[in-house]
């Protein structure tokens, strides 16, 4: 079974301060994943998967295959970054894009 | 751009009233999906549709059942409301695909009194 874990129910940071949200799934396969951001008052949208290698906000994410993670990064934390973040897993047999989501991570940005 | 449309913001019920969420896409996206959405849950699938009378369960059906009768519309029933199906319900639609991103509408916070 396919499994999504965010250690971190909290993480408050100073602005300007680097922050990491820790990511860690459990597939036997290859994942697709992705990161998922709901601002406040907002729907939740994609934030960046990894298959595009791409910098979204000046968040990056790696998929690390040993360690089974992919945890989401900023070198310096802005206030309009506090919201919730979801980690997502689409399995290899997930051909229609069913996605198993992590129980989130609520980040507060503090000036 | 893309735009999910979910009926309502705010519900309010009482228990064994049978309850309809609707939800709306106008991207002709093949796939559809419900999710409830609790703190320390996170989001967990409740039910999927590929195509137009399709369905899957997800990982927590009981209680709910669906309808998709149209490629763009796709409603969640709740056949006896309780008070443990207070929460808020996302919808969401994607093209099909691995990699292809989900869209998600505002939600309906429900209260099931």
């Amino acid at each position: 079974a396919q499994r999504v874990t965010q250690p971190e129910k909290l993480l408050s940071v100073f602005k300007g301060a680097p922050v990491e949200l820790k990511c860690n799934y459990s597939y036997s396969g290859s994942p697709e994943l992705f990161w998922y951001v709901q601002y406040s008052r907002q729907r939740l949208q994609l934030l960046l998967r990894h298959i595009s290698r791409e910098s979204i906000k000046g968040f990056t994410a790696d998929l690390n295959k040993g360690e089974t993670s992919f945890h989401l990064k900023k070198p310096f934390a802005q206030e309009e970054d506090s919201a919730m973040y979801y980690c997502a897993l689409s399995g290899q047999s997930d051909s229609w894009g069913k996605l198993q989501f992590g129980a989130g991570t609520q980040v507060v940005v503090t000036p | 751009d893309v735009k999910v449309t979910q009926s309502s913001r705010y519900l309010v019920k009482r228990t064994g009233e049978k309850v309809f969420l609707e939800c709306v896409q106008d991207m002709d996206h093949e796939n559809m999906f419900w999710y409830r959405q609790d703190p320390g849950l996170g989001l967990r699938l409740i039910y999927f549709s590929y195509d137009v009378k399709m369905k899957e369960k997800g990982d927590i059906p009981e209680g709910y059942s669906v309808s998709r009768e149209k490629k763009e519309r796709f409603s969640l029933i709740l056949e006896s409301a309780s008070t443990n199906q207070t929460s808020m319900y996302l919808c969401a639609s994607s093209s099909t695909g691995r990699n292809q991103p989900q869209h998600f509408g505002d939600g309906t916070r429900l209260s099931i009194l």
